[in-house]
Protein backbone atom coordinates (compact mmCIF):
# COMPACT_ATOMS: atom_id res chain seq x y z
CA UNK A 1 0.00 0.00 0.00
CA UNK A 2 1.62 3.44 -0.78
CA UNK A 3 1.62 6.11 2.06
CA UNK A 4 3.59 8.83 0.45
CA UNK A 5 2.65 10.52 -2.86
CA UNK A 6 5.08 12.73 -4.81
CA UNK A 7 4.31 15.64 -6.98
CA UNK A 8 5.14 16.52 -9.58
CA UNK A 9 6.67 13.09 -10.91
CA UNK A 10 8.78 15.07 -13.22
CA UNK A 11 10.23 18.05 -12.81
CA UNK A 12 12.64 20.54 -15.17
CA UNK A 13 14.39 23.62 -14.38
CA UNK A 14 17.90 25.59 -15.12
CA UNK A 15 20.98 25.42 -13.37
CA UNK A 16 20.93 27.83 -10.38
CA UNK A 17 16.64 27.74 -9.97
CA UNK A 18 14.88 26.23 -7.07
CA UNK A 19 13.40 22.93 -6.90
CA UNK A 20 10.35 21.94 -4.69
CA UNK A 21 8.91 18.15 -4.24
CA UNK A 22 5.82 17.75 -2.64
CA UNK A 23 4.95 14.67 -0.59
CA UNK A 24 1.15 13.80 0.66
CA UNK A 25 0.48 10.98 3.03
CA UNK A 26 -2.13 9.33 4.53
CA UNK A 27 -1.81 7.85 8.16
CA UNK A 28 0.04 9.31 11.30
CA UNK A 29 3.47 9.47 11.17
CA UNK A 30 6.59 9.43 13.71
CA UNK A 31 9.11 10.76 11.06
CA UNK A 32 8.84 11.04 7.27
CA UNK A 33 12.22 11.03 5.35
CA UNK A 34 13.56 11.98 2.05
CA UNK A 35 16.04 9.97 -0.20
CA UNK A 36 17.74 10.62 -3.58
CA UNK A 37 18.65 7.97 -5.86
CA UNK A 38 20.82 8.28 -9.15
CA UNK A 39 20.21 6.38 -11.89
CA UNK A 40 21.17 2.87 -11.63
CA UNK A 41 22.39 3.54 -8.22
CA UNK A 42 20.66 2.95 -4.75
CA UNK A 43 18.84 5.17 -2.45
CA UNK A 44 21.13 8.00 -0.63
CA UNK A 45 19.65 9.33 2.91
CA UNK A 46 19.06 13.01 2.21
CA UNK A 47 17.00 14.41 5.77
CA UNK A 48 14.67 12.92 8.35
CA UNK A 49 12.21 15.41 9.83
CA UNK A 50 10.28 13.95 13.06
CA UNK A 51 6.55 14.53 13.29
CA UNK A 52 6.57 17.33 15.83
CA UNK A 53 8.96 19.49 14.27
CA UNK A 54 7.88 21.80 11.12
CA UNK A 55 11.31 22.69 9.67
CA UNK A 56 14.39 21.10 9.21
CA UNK A 57 17.44 22.10 6.85
CA UNK A 58 20.34 20.43 5.67
CA UNK A 59 22.48 22.56 3.16
CA UNK A 60 20.64 23.69 0.38
CA UNK A 61 17.92 21.25 1.24
CA UNK A 62 15.16 22.78 3.49
CA UNK A 63 12.25 20.00 4.21
CA UNK A 64 8.83 21.43 5.79
CA UNK A 65 5.97 18.77 7.61
CA UNK A 66 2.78 19.81 8.01
CA UNK A 67 0.91 16.99 9.79
CA UNK A 68 -2.20 18.51 9.95
CA UNK A 69 -2.34 18.35 6.29
CA UNK A 70 -0.45 15.14 6.19
CA UNK A 71 1.82 16.53 3.60
CA UNK A 72 5.54 17.82 3.45
CA UNK A 73 7.77 19.15 0.93
CA UNK A 74 11.75 19.04 -0.44
CA UNK A 75 13.10 21.80 -1.08
CA UNK A 76 16.53 22.25 -3.18
CA UNK A 77 17.95 25.80 -3.57
CA UNK A 78 20.32 26.79 -6.47
CA UNK A 79 20.24 23.46 -8.26
CA UNK A 80 23.25 21.92 -10.02
CA UNK A 81 23.32 19.63 -12.54
CA UNK A 82 24.53 17.06 -10.01
CA UNK A 83 20.89 17.48 -8.30
CA UNK A 84 19.87 15.72 -11.39
CA UNK A 85 18.10 12.38 -9.71
CA UNK A 86 14.86 11.27 -8.70
CA UNK A 87 13.59 12.12 -4.89
CA UNK A 88 11.47 9.68 -2.80
CA UNK A 89 9.50 10.49 0.43
CA UNK A 90 8.92 7.96 2.93
CA UNK A 91 7.10 7.67 6.14
CA UNK A 92 7.82 5.96 9.43
CA UNK A 93 4.88 4.98 11.41
CA UNK A 94 4.93 2.87 14.18
CA UNK A 95 6.12 -0.99 14.52
CA UNK A 96 6.13 -0.77 10.54
CA UNK A 97 8.96 0.05 8.04
CA UNK A 98 9.43 2.91 5.88
CA UNK A 99 6.79 2.84 3.23
CA UNK A 100 8.08 4.68 -0.26
CA UNK A 101 6.33 7.02 -2.40
CA UNK A 102 6.74 6.61 -6.44
CA UNK A 103 9.25 9.64 -6.50
CA UNK A 104 10.11 12.60 -8.32
CA UNK A 105 12.22 13.16 -10.62
CA UNK A 106 14.51 16.15 -11.27
CA UNK A 107 16.10 17.18 -14.20
CA UNK A 108 18.91 20.30 -14.09
CA UNK A 109 19.88 21.69 -17.01
CA UNK A 110 23.36 23.88 -17.29
CA UNK B 1 27.57 1.88 -0.08
CA UNK B 2 30.02 1.47 2.36
CA UNK B 3 29.01 -1.57 4.60
CA UNK B 4 26.19 -2.82 2.73
CA UNK B 5 26.62 -4.88 -0.15
CA UNK B 6 24.26 -7.03 -2.49
CA UNK B 7 25.26 -9.88 -4.49
CA UNK B 8 24.99 -10.63 -7.85
CA UNK B 9 24.65 -7.38 -9.11
CA UNK B 10 22.73 -8.48 -11.94
CA UNK B 11 21.53 -11.96 -12.80
CA UNK B 12 19.36 -13.72 -15.96
CA UNK B 13 17.39 -16.79 -14.65
CA UNK B 14 15.13 -18.91 -16.32
CA UNK B 15 11.67 -19.42 -15.29
CA UNK B 16 10.56 -21.64 -12.63
CA UNK B 17 14.36 -21.96 -11.09
CA UNK B 18 15.34 -20.97 -7.64
CA UNK B 19 17.27 -17.95 -6.90
CA UNK B 20 18.88 -16.17 -3.96
CA UNK B 21 20.19 -13.01 -3.59
CA UNK B 22 22.45 -12.24 -0.61
CA UNK B 23 22.83 -8.60 1.78
CA UNK B 24 25.88 -8.85 3.91
CA UNK B 25 26.56 -5.76 6.03
CA UNK B 26 29.60 -5.28 8.04
CA UNK B 27 27.51 -1.97 10.16
CA UNK B 28 25.77 -4.74 12.75
CA UNK B 29 22.68 -3.29 12.88
CA UNK B 30 20.02 -5.14 13.95
CA UNK B 31 17.25 -4.39 11.35
CA UNK B 32 17.18 -5.92 7.62
CA UNK B 33 14.97 -4.77 4.64
CA UNK B 34 14.06 -6.24 1.18
CA UNK B 35 12.82 -4.20 -1.11
CA UNK B 36 11.92 -4.15 -4.80
CA UNK B 37 11.94 -1.47 -7.43
CA UNK B 38 9.68 -1.21 -10.67
CA UNK B 39 8.84 1.28 -12.80
CA UNK B 40 5.70 2.93 -11.60
CA UNK B 41 5.43 1.66 -8.42
CA UNK B 42 8.24 3.12 -6.37
CA UNK B 43 10.08 0.99 -3.66
CA UNK B 44 7.55 -2.27 -2.25
CA UNK B 45 8.29 -3.85 1.24
CA UNK B 46 9.51 -7.58 0.15
CA UNK B 47 10.37 -9.09 3.61
CA UNK B 48 12.11 -7.84 6.66
CA UNK B 49 14.04 -8.45 10.06
CA UNK B 50 14.51 -7.22 13.35
CA UNK B 51 17.14 -9.64 14.57
CA UNK B 52 18.91 -13.03 14.12
CA UNK B 53 15.89 -15.68 12.92
CA UNK B 54 13.19 -13.08 13.31
CA UNK B 55 11.72 -11.88 9.86
CA UNK B 56 7.99 -10.67 9.03
CA UNK B 57 6.12 -10.13 5.46
CA UNK B 58 5.99 -7.07 3.38
CA UNK B 59 3.63 -5.87 1.30
CA UNK B 60 4.89 -7.80 -1.56
CA UNK B 61 5.94 -11.19 0.02
CA UNK B 62 4.45 -14.06 -1.74
CA UNK B 63 7.13 -16.15 -3.79
CA UNK B 64 9.66 -15.14 -1.84
CA UNK B 65 11.43 -16.31 1.40
CA UNK B 66 14.01 -15.08 3.68
CA UNK B 67 16.34 -15.99 6.15
CA UNK B 68 18.99 -14.80 8.72
CA UNK B 69 20.96 -17.03 9.93
CA UNK B 70 23.55 -14.22 11.05
CA UNK B 71 23.66 -10.58 11.95
CA UNK B 72 25.67 -9.47 9.25
CA UNK B 73 23.82 -11.68 6.08
CA UNK B 74 19.74 -11.33 5.12
CA UNK B 75 18.85 -13.94 2.20
CA UNK B 76 16.53 -13.60 -0.31
CA UNK B 77 15.06 -16.23 -2.27
CA UNK B 78 12.53 -17.02 -5.05
CA UNK B 79 11.62 -20.23 -4.52
CA UNK B 80 10.16 -20.63 -8.26
CA UNK B 81 11.07 -17.77 -10.28
CA UNK B 82 8.48 -16.01 -12.33
CA UNK B 83 8.11 -12.93 -15.02
CA UNK B 84 6.72 -10.73 -12.66
CA UNK B 85 9.53 -11.19 -10.50
CA UNK B 86 11.60 -9.19 -13.08
CA UNK B 87 12.58 -6.49 -10.83
CA UNK B 88 15.12 -4.61 -9.50
CA UNK B 89 15.83 -5.88 -5.82
CA UNK B 90 17.27 -3.14 -3.12
CA UNK B 91 18.54 -4.26 0.42
CA UNK B 92 18.25 -2.07 3.32
CA UNK B 93 19.58 -1.83 7.01
CA UNK B 94 19.02 0.68 9.81
CA UNK B 95 20.51 0.51 13.50
CA UNK B 96 16.75 0.95 14.59
CA UNK B 97 13.30 2.36 14.23
CA UNK B 98 13.14 6.47 13.54
CA UNK B 99 16.33 6.33 11.72
CA UNK B 100 17.18 6.22 7.99
CA UNK B 101 18.45 3.43 5.99
CA UNK B 102 21.29 2.86 4.08
CA UNK B 103 21.06 1.32 0.98
CA UNK B 104 22.85 -1.14 -0.83
CA UNK B 105 23.57 -0.89 -4.73
CA UNK B 106 21.04 -2.80 -5.59
CA UNK B 107 20.24 -6.14 -7.82
CA UNK B 108 19.08 -6.49 -10.96
CA UNK B 109 17.10 -9.72 -11.97
CA UNK B 110 15.87 -10.41 -15.08
CA UNK B 111 13.30 -13.90 -15.12
CA UNK B 112 13.04 -14.92 -18.91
Amino acid sequence: SQQGEEDPQALSIQEGENATMNCSYKTSINNLQWYRQNSGRGLVHLILIRSNEREKHSGRLRVTLDTSKKSSSLLITASRAADTASYFCATDSAGTALIFGKGTTLSVSS
Amino acid sequence: DAGITQSPRHKVTETGTPVTLRCHQTENHRYMYWYRQDPGHGLRLIHYSYGVKDTDKGEVSDGYSVSRSKTEDFLLTLESATSSQTSVYFCAITTGEGYGYTFGSGTRLTVV
